[in-house]
C-alpha cells in the first residue's frame, strides 16, 4: 500500500546537536509538510513544500530547516537541538488543497 | 489571526452514548473541514471530513455538521464503542500559508465499558 514513512521512529539527542529527521512516500502527492505536536497544542506547522523546488515556512519554523530532495522525500533538519524542541513529528502529504492529509508513523524526539 | 478552538478537550461518555465535539474557525473563506482520528502511539487518520457547500454529512455512526454563518462545524458518533477512544483533531483549510490546515488542539475521548 502508498505509504508515508518517517525515520527513526524515536531518537534521543543532547542539546546543540544536529539531527536530521526523514520523510518519504509512494503517495505520487506533490504537497507535503512537517507537523509538530505537543500535548494540548494539537498540530502546528512548521514548513511545507509543494514541489520540488518550492519551501514554505510555517507558523513555527524558527530553530528549524527542511530540505526536498526528491517529490517523494522532505526532510527537516534541527541546527542544534534545544530541550523545548522534544516533541512528536509528523510529516503528511496531500495531493492538493481541498482534501485531506496522509500522516507518517511519526518521530517522538526528546532532546536532553 | 489564524485560529480553530476546539471543546471539550476531555470527554467521557458510556458505550452507547453519543459524544459531540465542536470546533469554531475564524476565516470566513475556509471550505473544507477534516476530523482526523489519533489512537494510541499511532498516526492521526482522517476519518471524516466536510466541504462548505453542504451542511451534513453522515458515514455510519459518525456525522459532521457545519454552521458557516456561525463559522462551527461538529462531530457526532452515535452508539460509541471503546474502540472509539482516542483523541480527536478538526482541522479547517486556510488561506495563508498556501491554504494550509489549521488544527484544532484535540479532544480526548473515553468510552467507557
Amino acid at each position: 500500500d502508498a505509504d508515508v514513512t518517517q525515520t527513526p521512529r524515536n531518537r534521543i539527542t543532547k542539546t546543540g546537536k544536529r539531527i536530521m529527521l526523514e520523510c518519504s512516500q509512494t503517495k505520487g502527492h506533490d504537497r507535503m509538510y512537517w507537523y509538530r505536536q505537543d500535548p494540548g497544542l494539537g498540530l502546528r506547522l512548521i514548513y511545507y513544500s509543494f514541489d520540488v523546488k518550492d519551501i514554505n515556512k510555517g507558523e513555527i519554523s524558527d530553530g528549524y530547516s527542511v530540505s526536498r530532495q526528491a517529490q517523494a522525500k522532505f526532510s527537516l533538519s534541527l541546527e542544534s537541538a534545544i530541550p523545548n524542541q522534544t516533541a512528536l513529528y509528523f510529516c503528511a502529504t496531500s495531493v492538493g488543497q481541498g482534501y485531506g492529509y496522509t500522516f507518517g508513523s511519526g518521530t517522538r524526539l526528546t532532546v536532553v | 489571526g489564524e485560529n480553530v478552538e476546539q471543546h471539550p478537550s476531555t470527554l467521557s461518555v458510556q458505550e452507547g452514548d453519543s459524544a459531540v465535539i465542536k470546533c469554531t474557525y475564524s476565516d470566513s473563506a475556509s471550505n473544507y473541514f477534516p476530523w482526523y482520528k489519533q489512537e494510541l502511539g499511532k498516526r492521526p487518520q482522517l476519518i471524516i471530513d466536510i466541504r462548505s457547500n453542504v451542511g451534513e454529512k453522515k458515514d455510519q455512526r459518525i456525522a459532521v455538521t457545519l454552521n458557516k454563518t456561525a463559522k462551527h462545524f461538529s462531530l457526532h458518533i452515535t452508539e460509541t464503542q471503546p474502540e472509539d477512544s482516542a483523541v480527536y483533531f478538526c482541522a479547517a483549510r486556510y488561506r495563508e500559508y498556501g491554504n494550509k490546515l489549521v488544527f484544532g488542539a484535540g479532544t480526548i475521548l473515553r468510552v467507557k465499558s
